[in-house]
């Protein structure tokens, strides 16, 4: 059974910061990955989605990673700012199924 | 990219009646949905899957009498919390695949009273 874990549980940094998210997977037999953006009380936004033959994605001050054979995935977040301040979450796709981790809660303070 | 609408994004019952949650997919034809729950401050739990012209598939410890799906067109996903308790209060998501991707509705928070 697919486990996901997010790292660190919650993270707080000034503004300007660069900062990396982290996301494990127990099996590697995945189809693809993706990460979410959830602001309180909201649904999810799609940030990025790697497939499985990809190494990284990449969308403005966002950068993910992925390491299929380690089970890893990082998030990477250049020059943070307080509009990023949320819940970002990684889900990965085996099948018709996607199992997400827990999230990690990020506030970037001015 | 695709858009999920979901409705209503807030509702307050009183215990006993059933509430329904409608979930349509704007720009693209879903054969399958996804419905979630989540509680503060923690991740999403995969309640069942929907699938559009056929019987939804439920995870394990969700009681299928107690949450109603039904997917009658490749646009349009409803769940039906019947016979609401206060336990049954939680922030309920739906999520419809566009090719490889998740997209999903804004959410629904359920209160009963």
């Amino acid at each position: 059974k697919q486990e996901v874990t997010q790292i660190p549980a919650a993270l707080s940094v000034p503004e300007g910061e660069n900062l990396v998210l982290n996301c494990s997977f127990t099996d590697s037999a995945i189809y693809n990955l993706q990460w979410f953006r959830q602001d309180p009380g909201k649904g999810l936004t799609s940030l990025l989605l790697i497939q499985s033959s990809q190494r990284e994605q990449t969308s403005g001050r966002l950068n993910a990673s992925l390491d299929k054979s380690s089970g890893r995935s990082t998030l990477y977040i250049a020059a943070s700012q307080p509009g990023d301040s949320a819940t970002y979450l990684c889900a990965v796709r085996g099948g018709q199924n996607f199992v997400f981790g827990p999230g990690t809660r990020l506030s970037v303070l001015p | 990219g695709a858009v999920v609408s979901q409705h209503p994004s807030r509702v307050i019952c009183k215990s006993g009646t059933s509430v329904k949650i409608e979930c349509r997919s704007l720009d693209f034809q879903a054969t399958t949905m996804f419905w979630y729950r989540q509680f503060p401050k923690q991740s999403l739990m995969l309640m069942a899957t929907s699938n559009e012209g056929s019987k939804a598939t439920y995870e394990q410890g969700v009681e299928k009498d107690k949450f109603l799906i039904n997917h009658a067109s490749l646009t349009l996903s409803t769940l039906t919390v019947t016979s609401a308790h206060p336990e049954d209060s939680s922030f309920y998501i739906c999520s419809a695949r566009d090719q490889n991707k998740l997209f999903f509705g804004s959410g629904t928070q359920l209160s009963v009273l």
